[in-house]
């Protein structure tokens, strides 16, 4: 069964870089062509899809958080992650990340497997 | 791109049947039928219950359904169970490979 298991530091300060990994157990990042994606979720919010990558690097960001986002794959690892820069006390956030629906090199709308989540706080 | 449109709270009895709404515009739902449901427990992962519309994952009951008509998606619960109580969101395509999430809708099973 595919597994995803969110890792970084749970708080960062003010305009620091926020990092997390996605570690990914049960099969490899790079078969049937999945995309990765990263999602987050204020304390009593809404979910907000970040963006996504293909096992090749192939990514899509929100247009919302583009300037601050990267995402990057390393498949030796069977791991994906998510920086994002220049944080604020808005970006305090339970950070999911998840794999795509569908497979076949296309980049889909919907998430089929989801880690836990980890929660991340920005504050100084 | 702004958050898609549900109400923030809907409830029901056991055996009965209830809709969620998604309200979007033409640049998303309407534009598409590419409409994703998220079912999330408390302290739980979203689990995905539908999407491209009205397809259910393996899996998933067939209580659950979804629709659209023009920019609104729905949602409908039948046979309703205390187990449904959760929050739900739903997801859109959002065009240039980008997705949108609703707000959610806690639904309380009476």
């Amino acid at each position: 069964q595919l597994q995803l298991q969110e890792s970084g530091p749970g708080l960062v300060k003010p305009s620091e870089t926020l990092s997390l990994t996605c570690t990914v157990s049960g099969g490899s990042i790079s078969s049937s062509g999945y995309y990765w994606g990263w999602i987050r979720q204020p304390p009593g919010k809404g979910l907000e899809w970040i963006g996504s990558i293909s096992y090749s690097g192939n990514t899509f960001y929100n247009p919302s958080l583009k300037s601050r986002v990267t995402i990057s794959v390393d498949t030796s690892k069977n791991q994906f992650s998510l920086k994002l820069s220049s944080v604020t006390a808005a970006d305090t956030a339970l950070y999911y990340c998840a794999r795509h629906g569908g497979g076949g090199n296309f980049w889909t709308y919907y998430f089929d497997f989801w880690g836990q989540g980890t929660l991340v706080t920005v504050s100084s | 791109q702004s958050a898609l449109t549900q109400p923030a709270s809907v409830s029901g009895s056991p055996g009965q049947s209830i809709t969620i709404s998604c309200t979007g515009t033409s640049s998303d739902v309407g534009g598409y039928n590419y409409v994703s449901w998220y079912q999330q427990h408390p302290g739980k992962a979203p689990k995905l219950m539908i999407f491209d519309v009205n397809i259910r994952p393996s899996g998933v009951s067939n209580r659950f359904s979804g629709s659209k008509s023009g920019n609104t998606a729905s949602l409908t619960i039948s046979g309703l169970q205390a187990e449904d109580e959760a929050d739900y969101y739903c997801s859109s395509y959002a065009g240039s490979s980008t997705a949108l999430f609703g707000g959610g809708t806690k639904l309380t099973v009476l």
